[in-house]
C-alpha cells in the first residue's frame, strides 16, 4: 500500500505570494491532517479535514486555508506569505475509526518544506 | 487544553544500550491516546508506538516499549538494544478520544538522540 504523498517536497516563494501544497492520503484513509512545524514552535496543528468538511481547527490565522476533494486529496493554501511561514507542512492521514475509542493511528507524509524569502 | 512535555532536547547513547525518552502530559480528559513517532533528517514522521489511557498493559512493538504510569502522567519510550538508524528526533504526542472524530495530535518539543558507534 502506497504511503502519504505530498508535492512538491520543496518550494520557494517570495513574501506576498500564495502558495497551494498538496496531500494524497493512503488508500482508504477518509481523515487528513496538516501540521506545521519551525524551530521556534514545534509543531502545530494547522486542520483536519473528513468527507471534505473541516472537522477541526487549529489557531492559525485565515491566510491558512484547506480543503478536501471527494477522492480524499487535500490541498492547503497559504495566502499573502510571510517570512515566519517558512516551515516543513506535515500531512498524515487515519482510516475510518473502528470504535468511539479507537486509537487511529496518524500516518505522515515526508512534507513540504516551504521557504519565503 | 493538552500539553506534552518532553524535557531532554539531546541524548547520546552507545550503540547496543537501552534508552529511555521521557515524555509526561496533561489532561483533564480520561479518554486518551498517547503516540510516539520518529522522525530522522528526512523529514517523515514514522509512527512507533500507541497506548491508550484505558489500556492496562504497557504497549510493545519490536525494540520499542512505553512505560505508561497513569498516576504520574508519564510515557516513557524505551528503546532496546540501540542502533545507529535509532539516531533521529523522538516526539511524543497525545491525541484526546473522548470526542469522536477527533483527530487533533498535541506534540512535545521532541528529544534528538544520538547513537555512537
Amino acid at each position: 500500500k502506497a504511503g502519504v504523498t505530498q508535492t512538491p517536497r520543496y518550494l520557494i516563494k517570495t513574501r506576498g505570494q500564495q502558495v497551494t501544497l498538496s496531500c494524497s492520503p493512503i488508500s482508504g484513509h477518509r481523515s487528513v491532517s496538516w501540521y506545521q512545524q519551525t524551530p521556534g514552535q514545534g509543531l502545530q496543528f494547522l486542520f483536519e479535514y473528513f468527507s471534505e468538511t473541516q472537522r477541526n481547527k487549529g489557531n492559525f490565522p485565515g491566510r491558512f486555508s484547506g480543503r478536501q476533494f471527494s477522492n480524499s486529496r487535500s490541498e492547503m493554501n497559504v495566502s499573502t506569505l510571510e517570512l515566519g511561514d517558512s516551515a516543513l507542512y506535515l500531512c498524515a492521514s487515519s482510516p475510518p475509526p473502528s470504535g468511539a475509542l479507537a486509537k487511529n493511528i496518524q500516518y505522515f507524509g515526508a512534507g513540504t518544506r516551504l521557504s519565503v524569502l | 487544553a493538552q500539553k506534552i512535555t518532553q524535557t531532554q532536547p539531546g541524548m547520546f547513547v552507545q550503540e547496543k544500550e537501552a534508552v529511555t525518552l521521557d515524555c509526561t502530559y496533561d489532561t483533564s480528559d480520561q479518554s486518551y491516546g498517547l503516540f510516539w513517532y520518529k522522525q530522522p533528517s528526512s523529514g517523515e514522521m514514522i509512527f512507533l508506538i500507541y497506548q491508550g489511557s484505558y489500556d492496562e498493559q504497557n504497549a510493545t512493538e519490536g525494540r520499542y516499549s512505553l512505560n505508561f504510569q497513569k498516576a504520574r502522567k508519564s510515557a516513557n519510550l524505551v528503546i532496546s538494544a540501540s542502533q545507529l538508524g535509532d539516531s533521529a528526533m523522538y516526539f511524543c504526542a497525545m491525541r484526546v478520544i473522548s470526542n469522536f472524530g477527533n483527530e487533533k495530535l498535541t506534540f512535545g518539543t521532541g528529544t534528538r538522540l544520538t547513537i555512537i558507534p
